[in-house]
């Protein structure tokens, strides 16, 4: 199985500063059709996840573009250009591109 | 409205059995692979299995920690996916998500509310 290992665990962001969360599989997420398949969810408390981010650098819709994502290969970053409190909560990253389908173990972005 | 809704959640002891459902609307769920998510409390995501289109012979894959207990199935007459849970285990103690797979992006962009499920005796 792909792991998806995420740093920070934690991160106490100042509202208006960015925040950066990394992402790195254990394997090449590159799939055999060329695409990588890195997604990033975001779960504020008490609600199910939603997708912000896919194919490691794509905005889904409605999703603010202080958001951000880049990378390739075995490593990815989620970037948050100025957190609002809204912003609060844990983000996962997930791959599949090879079953089973892996999330990383959630950072959580929390206010100062 | 574009929405799931997991139901048939509860308590059941070990070994026993239960079955979720989880409604469709507002897409066309005929033509969407679904998947099953669950999330054990204060814990992380962990992804149970999926099954595909009509299309793709509604094939089925599992996680390894369910295989051989848990079987998807849907009725696209209903707009319905199923999660047929046999043989529980107290580590099979989470809430479910079902979630939609938007195909050529490999993505979740569809989820539920979840459904919790707790194995105590």
């Amino acid at each position: 199985d792909i792991v998806m290992t995420q740093t920070p665990l934690s991160s106490p962001v100042t509202l208006g500063q960015p925040a950066s969360i990394s992402c790195r599989s254990s394997q090449s997420l590159v799939h055999s059709d060329g695409n990588t398949y890195l997604s990033w969810l975001q779960q504020r408390p008490g609600q199910p996840p939603r997708l912000l981010i896919y194919k490691i650098s794509n905005r889904f819709s409605g999703v603010p573009d202080r958001f951000s994502g880049s990378g390739a290969g075995t490593d990815f970053t989620l970037k948050i250009s100025r957190v609002e409190p809204e912003d609060v909560g844990v983000y996962y990253c997930m791959q599949a591109t090879q079953f089973p389908w892996t999330f990383g173990q959630g950072t959580k972005v929390e206010i100062k | 409205e574009v929405q799931l809704v997991e139901s048939g959640g509860g308590l059941v002891q070990p070994g026993g059995s239960l079955k979720l459902s989880c409604a469709a609307s507002g897409f066309t769920f005929s033509g969407s692979p679904m998947h099953w998510v669950r999330q054990a409390s204060g814990k992380g995501l962990e992804w149970v299995g999926r099954i595909r289109t009509k299309t793709n012979s509604y094939a089925t894959l599992y996680a390894a920690s369910v295989k051989g207990r848990f079987t998807i199935s849907r009725d696209d007459s209903k707009n319905t996916a199923y999660l047929q849970m046999n043989s529980l285990k107290t580590e099979d103690t989470a809430v479910y998500y079902c979630t939609r797979l938007w195909g050529e992006n490999n993505a979740f962009d569809i989820w539920g509310q979840g459904t919790m499920v707790t194995v105590s005796s």
